[in-house]
């Protein structure tokens, strides 16, 4: 299994909020990472934590971290098709590991 | 004005061939990276290279080589190709400094091996 534990799959409705969320397991990760892999495409940053923070927002995405759970999540608000992806999460200890990404499916 | 550029975007290609991967980034970043997604989206780190220095190389088959020019480019060169080397490769980039260490990514490159 995965170091980087995520569950594979969530479906909203278009307007509701979406929740995606991450367990890791290196307690020295410094960094935690959030990324959007559209169909075809790379992987894009989201945004990123710093392990000493508890909570990050950016406009629509909320990233709460419970370092003591060693658990992560992303919230959307007002989820779009256009966030349709999968969302990997991420943890920088010596190296990247990345979970296995939760498909996201935004239905109108 | 593309940050990470990979070619090709796709790559088929027989067994036993040898293949390379140009990955380029114009970000100024002195870490470069390869990955490998399988069919499943699991995406494992290959390679990365610092200032020319490999420094991370997880258990990667030697058909695999990384070759680095210059701080810009990242190679991957792969010989003897099977048919388990199917996948999308990333290269990604980032500063090696006190900071939040985020990569960027290519767009990818689908490698198929019949």
């Amino acid at each position: 299994g995965e170091d980087v534990e995520q569950s594979l799959f969530l479906s909203v409705r278009e307007g509701d909020s979406s929740v995606i969320n991450c367990t890791y397991t290196d307690s020295s990760s410094t960094y935690l990472y959030w990324y959007k892999q559209e169909p075809g495409a790379g992987l894009q940053l989201l945004t990123y934590i710093f392990s000493n923070m508890d909570m990050k927002q950016d406009q629509r995405l909320t990233v709460l971290l419970n370092k003591k759970d060693k658990h992560l999540s992303l919230r959307i608000a007002d989820t779009q098709t256009g966030d349709s992806a999968i969302y990997f999460c991420a943890e920088k200890a010596y190296d990247m590991r990345f979970g296995a990404g939760t498909r996201l499916t935004v239905k109108p | 004005d593309t940050a990470v550029s990979q070619t090709p975007k796709y790559l088929v290609t027989q067994m036993g061939n040898d293949k390379s991967i140009k990955c380029e980034q114009n970000l100024g970043h002195d870490t470069m990276y390869w990955y490998k997604q399988d069919s499943k989206k699991f995406l494992k780190i290959m390679f990365s290279y610092n200032n020319k220095e490999l420094i991370i190389n997880e258990t990667v088959p030697n058909r695999f080589s990384p070759k680095s020019p210059d701080k810009a480019h990242l190679n991957l060169h792969i010989n003897s190709l099977e048919l388990g080397d199917s996948a999308v490769y990333f290269c990604a980039s980032s500063l090696r400094t006190p900071s939040s260490y985020e990569q960027y990514f290519g767009p990818g490159t689908r490698l198929t091996v019949t």
